[in-house]
């Protein structure tokens, strides 16, 4: 069964630094791309950008390039987003996804529980 | 940045057809997938490619495509069906992701 476990909530302050993880289990971690999105409260889905385990490939949506950092260690199946410095506006859901493409198209088969990440002034 | 189109709402009764669009340029060429999202739950994808529907999704739940324009039909609309649905698809050289705005379906 696949499964996506994403790390627990997390309450932070406006200047602080942040990683959440997401681990992949039930398939071939390194054969299938995970996204992240974004979901601010009350609003909808923004995909954040999307990482290949098998080879660090990474791309990112022009909203949040140089925002945050996706990485992935396929050793312990684990792919990651970080923040070097939060803001009140990153105050979000973040749910992990895993990303298949499925020719000329590319669609989001599993999810993760999400992470919610509170940002305090 | 790339954009897809539905429309905020739909409202319909039980028993009734529930239809909801999603417009953007690339769509003649990538597909689209639909997602359902109840509130404080995970997106659960209904639709795959245009029109394919995942094991364990029932079968009133359908998508057609036409041009730049796809559509996700919720047919004899039960209750349990009132939800936030998001059109994703990719832009035409699919390299970025994208997902429309959502649309909250009401059973009334």
């Amino acid at each position: 069964e696949v499964q996506l476990e994403q790390s627990g909530a997390e309450v932070k302050k406006s200047g602080e630094s942040l990683k959440i993880s997401c681990q992949g289990s039930g398939y071939s971690f390194t054969s299938y791309w995970i996204a992240w999105v974004r979901q601010m409260p009350g609003k909808g889905l923004e995909w954040m950008g999307n990482i290949y385990p098998g080879d660090s490939d990474t791309r990112y949506s022009p909203s949040f390039q140089g925002q945050v950092t996706i990485s992935a260690d396929e050793s312990i199946f684990t792919a990651y987003l970080q923040w070097s410095s939060l803001k009140a506006s990153d105050t979000a859901m973040y749910f992990c996804a895993r990303l298949r493409y499925d020719s000329s198209g590319w669609g989001l088969d599993y999810w993760g529980q999400g992470t919610l990440v509170t940002v305090s002034a | 940045s790339y954009e897809l189109t539905q429309p905020p709402s739909v409202s319909v009764s039980p028993g009734q057809t529930a239809r909801i669009t999603c417009s953007a340029d690339a769509l003649p060429k990538q597909y689209a997938y639909w997602y359902q999202q109840k509130p404080g739950q995970a997106p659960v994808v209904v639709i795959y490619k245009d029109s394919e529907r995942p094991s364990g999704i029932p079968g009133r739940f359908s998508g057609s495509s036409s041009g730049t324009k796809v559509t996700l039909t919720i047919s004899g609309v039960q209750a349990e069906d009132e939800a936030d649905y998001y059109c994703q698809s990719a832009d035409s050289s699919g390299t970025y992701v994208a997902f429309g705005g959502g649309t909250k379906l009401t059973v009334l």
